[in-house]
């Protein structure tokens, strides 16, 4: 069955510094991959996807992911952290040519002033 | 265009009393989806419409839940009666194919609160 992993539930890191949310992922081909971001009170919003191709993808915000097929992985992560990253995190998987969306747990991340 | 909009952003509750949860998805989406999200449980997918028609329910907990789409810019999912552990944020998405690889647009979410 497919499953999505996010290992960190809290992190905290200061303004300006680099930042890096893991993300594992379980299924037997490689999946649709997605970054969402929650901020306080809203809903999810899309920050970056991987389909196939180049495994280094760009988002939105200055994110970027890494896909990993060795490590079933795709690691979110900035060069530099601003305030208003504070927010939650959400990984998910796709399951091609079906609706199938399942989300990880998410990281909550705060940043420090 | 205004984005998935759910009303209420906040319900409080008794015990017993039925809750209803309203969605308007974004005009021209196919795909309607209801999520729950819990500390416990993270996001859950409740149930899913295409083209007003529920298509996958398996997700809904049990059958206090139940959740209507009377046309292409609205839906509902009603909660009779409501207990505490139903409290939760619950969301709604709408997406224009329904494919795993296509992005899901979130409405705001309404928290239920059940006391």
């Amino acid at each position: 069955a497919q499953s999505v992993t996010q290992p960190d539930i809290h992190i905290t890191v200061s303004e300006g510094a680099s930042l890096e949310l893991r993300c594992n992922y379980s299924y037997g081909a490689t999946p649709y991959l997605f970054w969402y971001v929650q901020s306080p009170g809203q809903g999810l919003q899309l920050l970056l996807k991987y389909f196939s191709g180049d495994t280094l993808v760009q988002g939105i915000k200055g994110f970027e992911a890494e896909f990993k097929r060795s490590q079933s992985s795709f690691n979110l992560r900035k060069p530099s952290v601003h305030w208003s990253d504070a927010a939650e995190y959400f990984c998910a998987v796709g399951a091609p040519g079906t609706y199938k969306y399942i989300f990880g747990t998410g990281t909550r991340l705060k940043v420090l002033a | 265009d205004a984005g998935v909009i759910q009303s209420p952003r906040h319900e409080v509750t008794e015990m017993g009393q039925e809750v209803t949860l309203r969605c308007k998805p974004i005009s021209g989406h196919d795909y309607l989806f209801w999520y729950r999200q819990t500390m416990m449980r993270g996001l859950e997918l409740l149930i899913y419409f295409n083209n007003n028609v529920p298509i996958d329910d398996s997700g809904m907990p049990e059958d206090r839940f139940s959740a209507k789409m009377p046309n292409a810019s609205f839906s509902t999912l009603k909660i009779q009666p409501s207990e505490p552990r139903d409290s939760a944020v619950y969301f709604c998405a709408s997406s224009l194919s329904g494919q795993a690889n296509e992005k899901l647009f979130f409405g705001s979410g309404t928290q239920l609160s059940v006391l």
